[in-house]
């Protein structure tokens, strides 16, 4: 069975730093161009960034409200996504989703962790 | 970036009764390579996670009744819920994942009359 279990959310300060991370079984990991997707309290569904595979050169995309602030990256021998979060702002204020897109089976998502951002 | 568009953005259907939302992309998300439509809808209850229904557009998740279908090609969709259920009550997103930055529909709520 695909799973995708985020953890690593909580309170941060504005400027502050939080590591998430997101960690993926019942599939080729290593295969997989993943992605962190947010949701702002009461708000729509924003995408963050994606991460390709190691094998299409581990190229990095950040949307435009966290690029230079927020870095992705992975860990294929423990098949394990993060996103590094600097700079936090009230605004990043959200539950932080990681999501991989199959081939055949399409969108997956994980259950969220909740990153609250607040003095 | 591609721009989703939904419509209505609520609407209330008695219980029984049809509902249908649409969606738009801003530019074409059906891949001339493989001929899909990179194209997924989602349901969301409160507290919790979205839920993917459909996705190429048209395909049902194991699992979603199949009072769920998907239709539409190219820039224009359609999600329909052909009798709506007290369960269906929830926001219903589209999302494109043809291109970064991957983009959602800003949501259309699905109430009973």
């Amino acid at each position: 069975e695909v799973q995708l279990v985020e953890s690593g959310g909580g309170l941060a300060k504005p400027g502050g730093s939080l590591r998430l991370s997101c960690a993926a079984s019942g599939f080729t990991f290593s295969d997989a161009w993943m992605n962190w997707v947010r949701q702002a309290p009461g708000k729509g569904l924003e995408w963050v960034g994606r991460i390709k595979s190691k094998s299409d050169g581990e190229t990095v995309d950040y949307g435009a409200p966290v690029k230079g602030r927020f870095t992705i990256s992975r860990d294929d021998s423990r098949s394990t996504l993060y996103l590094q979060m600097n700079t936090l702002k009230t605004e990043d204020t959200a539950v932080y989703y990681c999501i991989t897109i199959f081939e055949i089976d399409g969108p997956c998502w994980g259950r969220g962790t909740l990153v609250t951002v607040s003095s | 970036d591609i721009v989703m568009t939904q419509s209505p953005e609520s609407l209330a259907v008695s219980l029984g009764e049809r509902a249908t939302i649409n969606c738009k992309s801003s530019q074409s998300v059906l891949y001339s390579s493989d001929n899909k439509n990179y194209l997924a809808w989602y349901q969301q209850k409160p507290g919790q996670p979205p839920k993917v229904l459909i996705d190429w557009a048209s395909t049902r998740e194991s699992g979603v009744p199949d009072r769920f279908s998907g239709s539409g090609s190219g820039t224009d969709f359609t999600l329909t819920i052909s009798s709506l259920q007290a369960e269906d009550v929830a926001v219903y997103y589209c999302q494109q994942y043809y291109s970064v930055p991957f983009t959602f529909g800003p949501g259309t709520k699905v109430d009973i009359k």
